[in-house]
């Protein structure tokens, strides 16, 4: 059965990095393009990132460019979002999911359970 | 980007009641659109993808329809289970945007 589950999460100080990982398992991982999502405290949902089943693109929203990258290892089945210049307003519960297509954008069609980041002083 | 408006914000309906959630896009996204429900604690759920195409597992008395700018998605008979917020996703566009969601509580 597909599972993902997100690893990396904690308290971190503004203007420090880290690093969250989603083991894929359950389907071949190369096969779908993968996101991160997250969900600010008491708030809705907000895309992150995307990037293609190959890793030959990714995607980023506005509020997160030039800061995380996403990536992914095929070899691994993991995915990854490498986060520096942390903001208190990333305070979030950061989510995987993985898209029914390889190279594009469709339906979010499983998602890990989450792991939380805090960004305080 | 892409502007996604959900109403209500909330609802609070009676079991067996019929429930009707609205999404609308700022540009025409198609059919671009999906729904998803998110409990308590949870991960979302992708309920209906494609604006109008349930997923398998998911019960029948959920449904949704619309293209264009304009979407509806609709709980037939509501059951207790059915508590949770909707969220309408739209993926003609990156950004991805969602919107602001639909929290459902029984009455």
């Amino acid at each position: 059965q597909v599972q993902l589950v997100e690893s990396g999460g904690g308290v971190v100080q503004p203007g420090r990095s880290l690093r969250l990982s989603c083991a894929a398992s359950g389907f071949t991982f190369s096969s779908y393009a993968m996101h991160w999502v997250r969900q600010a405290p008491g708030k809705g949902l907000e895309w992150v990132a995307v990037v293609w089943g190959d890793g030959s693109d990714e995607n980023y929203a506005d509020s997160v460019k030039g800061r995380f990258t996403i990536s992914r290892d095929n070899s691994r089945n993991t995915l990854y979002l490498q986060m520096n210049r942390l903001r208190a307003e990333d305070t979030a519960v950061y989510y995987c999911a993985r898209d029914r297509v390889t190279v594009a954008v469709h339906c979010f069609d499983y998602w890990g359970q989450g792991t939380q980041v805090t960004v305080s002083s | 980007d892409i502007r996604m408006t959900q109403s209500p914000p909330s609802l609070s309906a009676s079991v067996g009641a019929r429930v009707t959630i609205t999404c609308q896009a700022s540009q025409d996204i198609s059919n671009f659109l999906n729904w998803y429900q998110q409990k308590p604690g949870k991960a979302p759920k992708l309920l209906i993808c494609d604006a109008s195409n349930l997923e398998t597992g998911v019960p029948s008395r959920f449904s949704g329809s619309g293209s264009g700018t304009d979407f509806t998605f609709t709980i037939s008979s509501l059951r207790p289970e059915d508590v949770a917020t909707y969220y309408c996703q739209q993926y003609d566009n990156l950004p991805v945007t969602f919107g602001q969601g639909t929290r459902l509580e029984i009455k």
